[in-house]
């Protein structure tokens, strides 16, 4: 039971255009989601988060939008660099649990070609 | 320069012999967590330990896994016996996590992994 979907495994972008990763959930009670970038032979790293009381959040060139009725958020990266090709993980979490867990999805693979 | 350290990086080992990972947490951290990575299923959650006691380890095959905190600066993930579907690369990750604050939801801070092969 994948309570986080990251239904696209690969995403190929030209350097300066945009890149969109798309992330579905399915636990109604999830509040806080974040986004985490992992580059080949690293753990992930933080890279940007949302509440469920706001729809965007905005941190340079990431911008991570959030549609509650929909289930749904998506990170925009403008302008793609190729230094920003990596795995991106969501990942989210109720405020009923405790401990900090988070639930990620599959993650997707981010290409952006010069 | 605190980081999340892991030991081995790189573990091959033939079916049916046990396995040790460690891992060292941020001083400081109270909270660890075990995940382990697949193609299939991503980043799975494992298990995690709050101030050294284990709170969920519902992820874990409880039959052949095993967690353990022995103390403040080292958090074990044991295999016995290992199987072929059980490679994978293994993430350990540390944070501080302070009740129900949302700041405490990205705090967490992953070590480089452990890529486990069992042939």
């Amino acid at each position: 039971d994948q309570q986080v979907k990251q239904n696209s495994p690969s995403l190929s972008v030209q350097e300066g255009r945009i890149s969109i990763l798309n992330c579905d959930y399915t636990n109604s009670m999830f509040d806080y989601f974040l986004w985490y970038k992992k580059y080949p032979a690293e753990g992930p790293t933080f890279l940007i988060s949302i509440s469920s009381i706001k729809d965007k959040n905005e941190d340079g060139r990431f911008t991570v939008f959030l549609n509650k009725s929909a289930k749904h958020l998506s990170l925009h990266i403008v302008p793609s660099q190729p230094g920003d090709s990596a795995v991106y993980f969501c990942a989210a979490s109720a405020s009923n649990n405790q401990g900090g867990k988070l639930i990620f999805g599959q993650g997707t693979e981010l290409s952006v070609k010069p | 320069d605190a980081r999340v350290t892991q030991t081995p990086r790189d573990k091959v080992t033939e079916m049916g012999q046990e396995v040790t990972m460690r891992c060292q947490p941020i001083l400081g951290h109270n909270t660890v967590f075990w995940y382990r990575q697949t193609m299939m299923q991503g980043l799975e959650l494992l298990a995690y330990f709050r101030n050294r006691a284990p709170l969920d380890d519902s992820g874990m095959p409880k039959d052949r896994f095993s967690a353990e905190m022995p103390d403040a600066t080292l958090a074990t993930l044991k295999i016995q016996p290992s199987e072929p579907r059980d490679s994978a690369v293994y993430f350990c990750a540390s944070g501080l996590v302070r009740g129900d604050s949302y700041n405490s939801y990205n705090e967490q801070f992953f070590g480089p992994g452990t890529r486990l092969t069992v042939l």
